[in-house]
């Protein structure tokens, strides 16, 4: 079945280093989600990136869809300690629809 | 307010004895999705739904159940549990199942 790989698993960074999180698919995914977890909540939705090669921004966060549909990164430039919390990727393809798999996240610490 | 709610946010409970987990959404998504996160291995999928009366199996769907009746709730029951069903539970719902999907607070299980 489908999986989705992602790393690092952990990352500590100094506040205002830059930090990027990547992810590999086993399949061409049609779209690809990204979600952050802060410590003690639930996901919440960052952003969905559908096009080959598609760029997006927000703010200091940029995401990467690779041009074959199969890897995606996420970089975030200069850490702030609000940026801590966990970073998933949830690739959707394959030939069940409706199936949403996961990367096993990394872990964001930024120290003051 | 729009919004998932989950019921219970925590439960301890023994091997064996049946247990419900309820979610519910006020948003008339169509999409529902119950995960379960574990440590290192990030949010695995159990089941969906895509409507009314449609589910169908995620990555992890071994001693789970769950129905859709209705458009706004989608329980999760565990038949007989077990310890290796400790985890923390999260719902799910979108408009669709390539849509932004929303999380509940979710819901952390200890079976003794």
């Amino acid at each position: 079945g489908q999986q989705v790989m992602q790393i690092p698993q952990y990352q500590h960074v100094q506040e205002g280093e830059d930090f990027t999180t990547y992810c590999n698919s086993s399949t061409t995914l049609s779209n690809i989600q990204w979600y952050k977890q802060r410590p003690g909540g639930h996901p919440v939705f960052l952003i969905q990136l559908v096009k080959s090669g598609e760029v997006k921004k927000q703010k200091r966060l940029t995401f990467q869809f690779g041009e074959a549909k199969k890897n995606s990164s996420l970089h975030i430039t200069a850490t702030q300690t609000t940026d801590v919390g966990t970073y998933f990727c949830a690739g959707q393809g394959g030939t069940s629809y409706g199936k949403l798999t996961f990367g096993q996240g990394t872990i964001l610490t930024v120290h003051p | 307010e729009a919004q998932v709610t989950q019921n219970p946010r925590y439960l301890i409970t023994v091997t064996g004895k049946k247990l419900t987990v309820t979610c519910s959404q006020n948003m008339n998504h169509e999409y529902m999705s119950w995960y379960r996160q574990d440590p290192g291995l990030g949010l695995r999928q159990i089941y969906y739904s895509m409507n009314v009366e449609v589910t169908d199996k995620g990555d992890v769907p071994e001693g789970y159940k769950v129905s859709r009746k209705e458009k706004r709730n989608f329980p999760l029951i565990l038949e007989s549990p077990s310890p290796n069903q400790t985890s923390l539970y999260f719902c799910a719902s979108s408009f669709g199942a390539e849509e932004t999907q929303y999380f509940g607070p979710g819901t952390r299980l200890l079976v003794l």
